[in-house]
């Protein structure tokens, strides 16, 4: 069974910084893309991130570039999102999300919770 | 950046009603597009994958139609449980952006 378990969020200043996990199982994780999606409260989804496999290539939406850094360690089954200067505009549910075969996103985490507020 | 847009917003049907919900992108993205259930307080299901594609273990009252700038998703016979947001994407080129959302209430 795909399983994807998200931590790391909480509560975090304007301007501070969050790393988020997510630790995979249940697949041969580094075969598979994955992706971060994002859901402010209230509002729709918003996809955030994008890494390969090998990790590369790896894409950002533009309201996180620059600020985010997705990464991957394929040996843990674990992927991150490093979240810098963040703002509230940033305060949402982010999930962790897999990428299936035209990149859909095929299983998703239950999702953690980041606040930004002072 | 591709536009994703959804019609209705909001619809009201009753248990046993066919559904039909629409999603336009800004440009040509083939069939590139999935659509996703989502009930308050979960994380969202995927259903249709690749415009038409039903995903594992979704119900075949389930259908995706369309390509290139124009798709559908119709609930052949709506469901208690088929109550919920519905959202399409483009998986045809990054940002991989998501439609505003159709919600389906009970009328």
């Amino acid at each position: 069974e795909v399983q994807l378990v998200e931590s790391g969020g909480g509560l975090v200043q304007p301007g501070g910084s969050l790393r988020l996990s997510c630790a995979a199982s249940g697949f041969t994780f580094s075969s598979y893309e994955m992706n971060w999606v994002r859901q402010a409260p209230g509002k729709g989804l918003e996809w955030v991130s994008y890494i390969s496999g090998s990790a590369s290539p790896i894409y950002y939406a533009d309201s996180v570039k620059g600020r985010f850094t997705i990464s991957r360690d394929n040996a843990k089954n674990s992927l991150y999102l490093q979240m810098n200067s963040l703002r509230a505009e940033d305060t949402a549910v982010y999930y962790c999300a897999r990428g299936g075969s035209i990149r859909q996103i095929d299983y998703w985490g239950q999702g953690t919770l980041v606040t930004v507020s002072s | 950046d591709i536009q994703m847009t959804q019609f209705p917003s909001s619809l009201s049907a009753s248990v046993g009603d066919r559904v039909t919900m629409t999603c336009r992108a800004s440009q040509s993205i083939s069939n590139y597009l999935n659509w996703y259930q989502q009930k308050p307080g979960k994380a969202p299901k995927l259903l249709i994958y690749a415009a038409s594609s039903l995903q594992s273990g979704v119900p075949s009252r389930f259908s995706g139609s369309g390509s290139g700038t124009d798709f559908s998703l119709t609930i052949s016979s709506l469901q208690p449980e088929d109550f919920a947001s519905y959202y399409c994407q483009q998986s045809y080129r990054t940002p991989y952006t998501f439609g505003p959302g159709t919600k389906v209430d009970i009328k």
